[in-house]
């Protein structure tokens, strides 16, 4: 399975757009790109996924590069909430859903 | 719908005794797995079930076992708790459907905080 890169914090002014970087170079074919965050100690949430093409849903937008070997994931109006952890994660069809998580970026949101 | 159901939400034990982490979900989901997550660290995969009766190993299966006889529990057993799996256990689960890329998402459970002293 393709590992991802994040790194490890930003910082966003509330109200502005968040956009959180994730490299995933060794991507293949089959691979879904998938985003969950983790506010505090909480069971991680899902916000949105991809294969190919830019995806947008109520609660963030995720663009794919044309090589498929980054993505990022665009929170358009962050919120003081939107302060959490995220992860990016690279997800192969054929292992039944496996998910791998790695240390993922630390999103601070301030007033 | 309740979703994912862990019990309990936090649990004290002692070096070498055992105890079943509970998970349910009531989403009809063939999909359940177990993570834990360390201070400061993404989650890691002990272990997972395609179905009932059909269970495997993740990443860090020692020390711990599962099973899977109905499509709604997975518990997570420690036979001989240890200090080192003093961590916060969550539980998922997600449809297995046949189509690519549709409601293929882990859903998650609150969590359960271990401290093994």
């Amino acid at each position: 399975d393709a590992k991802t890169t994040q790194p490890p914090s930003m910082d966003c002014a509330e109200g502005r757009a968040a956009n959180l970087p994730c490299n995933h170079s060794t991507i293949s074919g089959n691979e879904y790109v998938y985003w969950y965050r983790q506010i505090h100690s909480q069971g991680p949430q899902y916000i949105i996924h991809g294969l190919k093409n830019n995806e947008t849903n109520e609660m963030a937008s995720l663009i794919i590069t044309e090589d498929r070997k980054s993505s990022t994931l665009i929170l358009p109006h962050a919120t003081l909430r939107d302060t959490a952890v995220y992860y990016c994660i690279v997800r192969v069809e054929s292992n039944f859903n496996k998910f791998y998580f790695g240390s993922g970026t630390k999103l601070n949101v301030k007033p | 719908n309740a979703g994912v159901t862990q019990t309990p939400k936090f649990q004290v034990l002692k070096t070498g005794q055992s105890m079943t982490l509970q998970c349910a979900q009531d989403m009809n989901h063939e999909y359940m797995s177990w993570y834990r997550q360390d201070p400061g660290m993404g989650l890691r995969l002990i272990h997972y079930s395609v179905g009932a009766g059909i269970t495997d190993q993740g990443e860090v299966p020692n020390g711990y076992n599962v099973s899977r006889s109905t499509t709604e529990d997975f518990p997570l057993r420690l036979l001989s708790a240890a200090p080192s799996q003093t961590s916060v256990y969550f539980c998922a689960s997600s449809p297995m459907h046949r189509v690519r890329g549709t409601n293929e998402k882990l859903f998650f459970g609150s969590g359960t905080q271990l401290s093994v002293l």
